[in-house]
């Protein structure tokens, strides 16, 4: 299995513009999460899909972010538009089933930069 | 919300000496896990624990989970290089509060 793939690993985008950043979850994992990650705030949960159905959104921080599961197999997450206090890492992880004995698998995470 | 804290925040030990994190909740946790994150990496599940007072091992980790469920620590026997990278505790409430501890960096001098 090649694992959660995230794309692109890096994002350089000027303030105003539009992101979006790409997931595939493992084939088979029902649950898919999005996290961001910075130096301040460490890892904070921002959205969560169970069987591509938005469970909770109260993380998403404000309304210039969205999420979007059309599918089991892949997953976007939008800001529009960007602003330079996006700047993060982004990740996205799956799992068979909330509390699965085998965790959350992540990928290896997009490293945003907003200027 | 629920939140889970880690101490210490940072940690710096010789090659060889033993290093433990602790993860603590104001309140009962359905589950303990552990992730480790390398430098300049993404987190990696190392273990999950669910029963109160479980005690797990593999190699040179230990996990434990408190009996009253609201801590649980993670013990490295005899540092090597290679287990340099922050060390987090997480818990999902029954899948309910996706929570992740803020961390403890450890490095190991050679």
């Amino acid at each position: 299995d090649a694992g959660v793939i995230q794309s692109p690993r890096h994002e350089v985008t000027e303030m105003g513009q539009e992101v979006t950043l790409r997931c595939k979850p493992i084939s088979g994992h029902n649950s898919l999460f999005w996290y961001r990650q910075t130096m301040m705030r460490g890892l904070e949960l921002l959205i969560y899909f169970n069987n591509n159905v938005p469970i909770d959104d109260s993380g998403m921080p404000e309304d210039r972010f969205s999420a979007k599961m059309p599918n089991a197999s892949f997953s976007t997450l939008k800001i529009q538009p960007s602003e330079p206090r996006d700047s993060a890492v982004y990740f996205c992880a799956s799992s068979l089933t909330p509390g699965s004995n085998y965790g959350y698998t992540f990928g290896s995470g997009t490293r945003l930069t907003v200027v | 919300g629920q939140q889970v804290m880690q101490i210490p925040q940072y940690q710096h030990v010789q090659e060889g000496e033993d290093f433990t994190t602790y993860c603590n909740s104001s309140t009962t946790l359905s589950n303990i896990q552990w992730y480790k994150q390398r430098p300049g990496g993404h987190p990696v599940f190392l273990i999950q624990l669910v029963k109160s007072g479980e005690v797990k091992k593999q190699k040179r980790l230990t996990f434990q989970f408190g009996e009253a469920k609201k801590n649980s620590s993670l013990h490295i026997t005899a540092t090597q290089t290679t287990d340099v990278g922050t060390y987090f505790c997480a818990s999902d409430n029954y899948g309910q509060n996706f929570v992740f501890g803020p961390g403890t960096r450890l490095s190991v001098l050679p």
